[in-house]
């Protein structure tokens, strides 16, 4: 069965403090693995990826994908308090895109 | 573009009666998504269209569950009759999965999300 686990569940920091969220999947026909923020509203895209090894940034985010080890990660550097949200991992496969359940990140001012 | 369009952005019902929750995928986009996202299960994709034919169902819980893609610009997701246990967020995302990047190398846009009271 396809699926996609994340971890932590959850997550308090203090300003300033790096933060890694981990997200393994086991997906048919793997195509990409993507992470999403979402606050009290829809999820808003981050990152896609699709080959092992290359980090994708944007600002104080970055994710890197390893597709050997069927695994991805999200740091976070110099975390901010509007950072606090639940950040959502999702693996596209045949013809499905499956979802973990976040980590929901709180940063403390 | 506007984005995805939901409606409406809040209902609350009454066990027993037909809800009907409303999509505008963004304009160009030959895939549409309908997701239900609640604290236990989290984002459950409930089922999928490809150029407003319905590709994949599975999700669907059950036959109380019904949607539409009547053309490329509007889908609706029906719950007849409704129970307490869909209380929910509902969300529709679309994405483009054109011959250029094929399945699953384009990001899904999501809507603002319905959020379904069922008293």
């Amino acid at each position: 069965e396809d699926k996609v686990v994340q971890s932590p569940l959850s997550l308090v920091v203090h300003e300033g403090d790096t933060v890694t969220l981990n997200c393994s999947y086991e997906v048919t026909n793997f195509r990409s693995l993507l992470w999403y923020k979402q606050e009290k509203k829809a999820p808003t895209f981050l990152f896609m990826l699709t080959s092992s090894g290359i980090e994708k940034k944007s600002g104080r985010l970055s994710s890197i994908l390893d597709k050997k080890e069927l695994f991805s990660i999200l740091n976070i550097t110099a975390t901010q308090t509007g950072d606090s949200a639940v950040y959502l991992c999702a693996s596209s496969g045949t013809y499905k895109y499956i979802f973990g359940t976040g980590t929901r990140l709180k940063v403390l001012a | 573009d506007a984005g995805v369009i939901q409606s409406p952005r809040h209902e609350v019902t009454e066990m027993g009666q037909e809800v009907t929750l409303r999509c505008k995928p963004i304009s160009g986009h030959d895939y549409l998504f309908w997701y239900r996202q609640t604290m236990m299960r989290g984002l459950e994709l409930l089922i999928y269209f490809n150029n407003n034919v319905p590709i994949d169902d599975s999700g669907m819980p059950e036959d109380r569950f019904s949607a539409k893609m009547p053309n490329a610009s509007f889908s609706t997701l029906k719950i007849q009759p409704s129970e307490p246990r869909d209380s929910a967020v509902y969300f529709c995302a679309s994405t483009f999965n054109g011959l250029a990047g094929g399945w699953g190398t384009d990001t899904q846009y999501f809507g603002p999300g319905t959020r379904l009271t069922v008293l």
